[in-house]
């Protein structure tokens, strides 16, 4: 399967400890996605990566959360010290970057349980 | 409001029927995209229109848009079982903004 992947699939968690999710983009596309999804909702934006480059946050992307990209291929995405409104599915994208017209692929996503 | 807000629907209909969905947003777009999630494949995208287009076609589906209103529509010919899900509109070119989503629930 070529597709992005996300890992783990589901996270349960205690308030107040910290989690980390991982991304595998598609290998060739070099722009990468973090959103939140919550029940009923749309996918918000969380942050965007060109290759290694972090380009663009959001005003959701609290000082406890953190997410990087090392090499420009993997991302992960740590919370610290997690709320329970922080419970949400975390959904991963990746596009080719190439042109401004960017459809985006995303993973299956990894839905957080804070308790 | 958030931008690329759809008018949010619950439509059940049979199978073999049309389905038509709306989007409504306030500023000004390069594109639109519309995307489809279930719980079988996660979000989709399905097809993307630029500003400069007013109509495009993927299979089944049509979507229109009218930047002089502000909206776009998707539509979905002959529904089958497997349309059921959430479909969401989004504009932006990196930073997706999505409405809330029109829950479509096809009845064999």
């Amino acid at each position: 399967d070529t597709g992005v992947s996300q890992n783990p699939r589901h996270k349960i968690t205690k308030r107040g400890q910290n989690v980390t999710f991982r991304c595998d983009p598609i290998s060739e596309h070099n722009r990468l996605y973090w959103y939140r999804q919550t029940l009923g909702q749309g996918p918000e934006f969380l942050t965007y990566f060109q290759n290694e480059a972090q380009l663009e946050k959001s005003r959701l992307l609290s000082d406890r959360f953190s997410a990087e990209r090392p090499k420009g291929s993997f991302s992960t995405l740590e919370i610290q010290r997690t709320e329970q409104g922080d419970s949400a599915m975390y959904l991963c994208a990746s596009s080719p970057g190439a042109g401004h017209y960017n459809e985006q692929f995303f993973g299956p996503g990894t839905r957080l349980t804070v308790l | 409001s958030q931008q690329g807000e759809e008018d949010p629907q619950a439509l059940s209909i049979q199978e073999g029927e049309n389905a038509t969905m709306n989007c409504s947003y306030k500023t000004s777009i390069n594109n639109l995209q519309w995307y489809r999630q279930n719980s079988g494949r996660g979000l989709v995208h399905l097809i993307l229109i630029r500003s400069n287009e007013r109509e495009k076609h993927s299979g089944r589906l049509r979507v229109t848009l009218d930047t002089s209103k502000k909206s776009s529509s998707l539509l979905i010919t002959a529904s089958r079982a497997a349309d059921t899900a959430s479909y969401f509109c989004a504009r932006g070119n990196n930073r997706l903004a999505f409405g809330k989503g029109n829950q479509v629930v096809v009845i064999p």
